[in-house]
């Protein structure tokens, strides 16, 4: 079946160091990879996404590429910021059907230290 | 442009009583819907999803139930609360096509006591 692993948290880094989360899935056919991000008592906001093979989604400095051969989709920062401290969800799309239902990572939660 | 509306943002209810967590979404017809509940320190759990008025699939069986009612309303329900209803409830929202990313409301709180 469908799902997606990413790495156990909580990461802890000081402010400016380099970011990676990573995320792997296992999916049938070719689905679509997204990188949501959940800031303290709020909901989930899209944070990027790629939708075919060698894709590169971007955000707010925020890089992942689909990796179709080794089936990864890891999020990637150059300098974090305290301002994104927050727990980091990795999902992908259920492929088929009517559903539009996307299966989602365990989160991965991020601390920035100034 | 769409919108999602979730409401209360915080609910603290006792054992025993009934629940009823309300979502709109403005802006689009025909969406599929969806509720998850995040537990504490951990990911997200699918309980119900729509994909048309009356139309629901129940994920998990549990305690809960849903309802869509019209196009852009759905409902989480209850009838008698457990302590391990407790929890962080998401809804959602996402387009027919597939492979789409699904918009989220702010969440509700609900505290079982």
């Amino acid at each position: 079946g469908n799902s997606v692993t990413q790495m156990e948290g909580p990461v802890t880094l000081s402010e400016e160091a380099f970011l990676t989360i990573n995320c792997t899935y296992t999916a049938t056919g070719y689905p679509s990879l997204f990188w949501y991000v959940q800031y303290p008592g709020e909901g989930l906001q899209l944070l990027l996404k790629a939708t075919k093979a060698d894709d590169k989604g971007s955000n707010k400095g925020f890089e992942a590429t689909y990796r179709k051969e080794t089936t990864s989709f890891h999020l990637e920062k150059g300098s974090v910021q305290v301002s994104d401290s927050a727990v980091y969800f990795c999902a992908l799309s259920r492929f088929g059907g009517s559903q539009g239902n996307l299966i989602f990572g365990k989160g991965t939660k991020l601390s920035v230290k100034p | 442009s769409q919108t999602i509306h979730q409401w209360p943002a915080t609910l603290v209810q006792p054992v025993g009583s009934p629940l009823s967590l309300e979502c709109t979404v403005e802006g689009t017809s025909n969406p599929n819907l969806y509720w998850y509940r995040q537990a504490a320190g951990r990911g997200l759990q699918l309980l119900f999803y729509s994909v048309g008025i009356g139309q629901i699939s129940s994920e998990v069986p549990q305690n809960l139930s849903a309802s869509r009612p019209q196009d852009r309303q759905f409902i989480l329900s209850s009838k008698k609360l457990l302590l391990s209803d407790s929890g962080f409830y998401l809804c959602a929202w996402s387009g027919q096509a597939r492979n789409t990313e699904a918009f989220f409301g702010q969440g509700t709180r609900l505290t079982v006591v």
